[in-house]
């Protein structure tokens, strides 16, 4: 079947500019959550959804930084004001409840320039 | 602060070699761990979930063995091929994982 899709798979933008990029989880997966992994780093956890609420959203790194999942499968992180520092591979997974193995997508790679 | 520790943090084989490498994390309220293979521009794939003290899991050549006790994974690979290389990342935790930088492996051919 059809796993995690990311889109787009690249993203340039300017420094202050608004993105969005979108994840679609696999169907029938309740559970979806974002990672982001800068250079040199592992992933990082931002946010899990469980259904439409976000139940952990405690790696969001600030205010700049949004996510919605409003009918509980494709999701949009939102990114306002972006800064050089935003850069890196957003990731995003689903899996059929908590706890169980997540499933990647291929990941979005953000560049602000 | 928790943290999960990968080593070494890049390795090269020759074809045909056998190798292995090593997660290391809290060993407190330990929940699982998993392991992932990442190749570049491809989705990471999951290896294995690893949940009990003792548990050894194989998928065809990659095996994984895990000691919650001390905290510690190690992940094996024998007789590496050209289409092993990737990245290899271990993740702690419950939904909320803590992954480690990941080791890079590159087999040469």
């Amino acid at each position: 079947g059809a796993g995690v899709s990311q889109t787009p798979s690249n993203k340039v933008t300017e420094k202050g500019k608004y993105v969005e990029l979108r994840c679609d989880p696999i169907s029938g997966h309740t559970a979806l959550y974002w990672y982001r992994q800068s250079l040199g780093q592992g992933p990082e956890f931002l946010i899990y959804f469980q259904g439409t609420g976000a139940a952990d959203d405690s790696g969001l790194p600030n205010d700049r930084f949004f996510a919605v999942r409003p009918e509980g499968s494709v999701s949009t992180l939102k990114i306002q004001r972006t800064e050089r520092g935003d850069s890196a591979v957003y990731l995003c997974a689903s899996s059929d409840f908590q706890g169980a193995t997540q499933y990647f997508g291929p990941g979005t790679r953000l560049t602000v320039l | 602060i928790l943290n999960v520790e990968q080593s070494p943090q890049s390795l090269h084989v020759q074809e045909g070699d056998s190798t292995n490498f090593t997660c290391s994390f809290p060993s407190s309220n330990f929940y699982a761990l998993h392991w992932y293979r990442w190749e570049t521009a491809k989705s990471p794939e999951a290896l294995f979930v690893m949940t009990l003290n003792g548990d050894e899991k194989k998928k065809g050549r990659i095996s994984a063995t895990l000691n919650t006790k001390e905290g510690y994974s190690y992940l094996y690979i024998k007789g590496s091929q050209p289409e092993d290389s990737a990245t290899y990342l271990c993740a702690w935790g419950t939904y909320k994982y803590i992954f480690g930088t990941g080791t890079r492996l590159k087999v040469l051919a």
